[in-house]
């Protein structure tokens, strides 16, 4: 049972429009997401968070959203650059858990110059 | 945030041989765990790596399959046993301090078993 789910496992976005990666869990004991972003041939490099005490997190380009209700997050990049190309993981944890993330499967987006 | 480094990059191996990679930390970090990515699927932990005592394996990954080793706060090894080729994936060391659990990962592992 996959408690993290990214439904689109590719996204296609111009250069310079928004780019939206969606994210939805089913485990109410999450309260910290996270999204990761993973190169070919590289590790995932950490991108951005958000505390389930929040329903925004912004970092320059990048912006989270959480629905707690829904048990949906997204992930909103403004502008899109080729350079985002990536596949894209969402994650999530139990706020002072010393242990694992669970991951979603990821969406690779391609942003087309 | 931490330099991980992951030794080897990629590897072929032999079905039933054993490799053994390496994760070594630029700085003293509190908990050091070890991932598996197989082909088209997400990252899955395998285990924690506890500093001076036995780690704490996941449902469906055992010792006598994923020895791990962590001698110290900067170092750790996962070691892939009698492989085959379903074993065939990337394996990650990642790393986290403090709270809350952001993890840093190294480049990975990308394993081949032939």
């Amino acid at each position: 049972d996959q408690q993290v789910k990214q439904n689109s496992p590719s996204l296609s976005v111009q250069e310079g429009r928004i780019s939206i990666l969606n994210c939805d869990y089913t485990n109410s004991m999450f309260d910290y997401f996270l999204w990761y972003k993973k190169y070919p041939a590289e590790g995932p490099t950490f991108l951005i968070s958000i505390s389930s005490i929040k329903d925004k997190n912004e970092d320059g380009r990048f912006t989270v959203f959480l629905n707690k209700s829904a048990k949906h997050l997204s992930l909103h990049i403004v502008p899109s650059q080729p350079g985002d190309s990536a596949v894209y993981f969402c994650a999530a944890s139990v706020w002072g858990s010393a242990r694992q993330l669970t991951f979603g499967s990821g969406t690779q987006l391609t942003v087309l110059p | 945030s931490a330099v991980i480094s992951q030794k080897p990059s990629r590897d072929i191996c032999q079905r039933g041989t054993s490799l053994t990679i390496q994760c070594q930390v630029d700085s003293q970090v509190t908990m050091m765990f070890w991932y598996r990515q197989q082909p088209g699927q997400s990252l899955t932990l395998i285990a924690t790596a506890n500093q001076g005592s036995e780690a704490t394996y996941e449902s469906g990954f055992v010792i006598d399959k994923f020895p791990i080793s962590r001698p110290n706060l900067t170092f750790s090894t996962l070691t892939v046993s009698n492989m085959s080729p379903e074993d065939s994936s990337i394996y990650l060391c990642s790393v986290g301090q403090g709270l809350p659990t952001e993890a840093f990962f190294g480049q990975g592992t990308r394993l081949t078993v032939v």
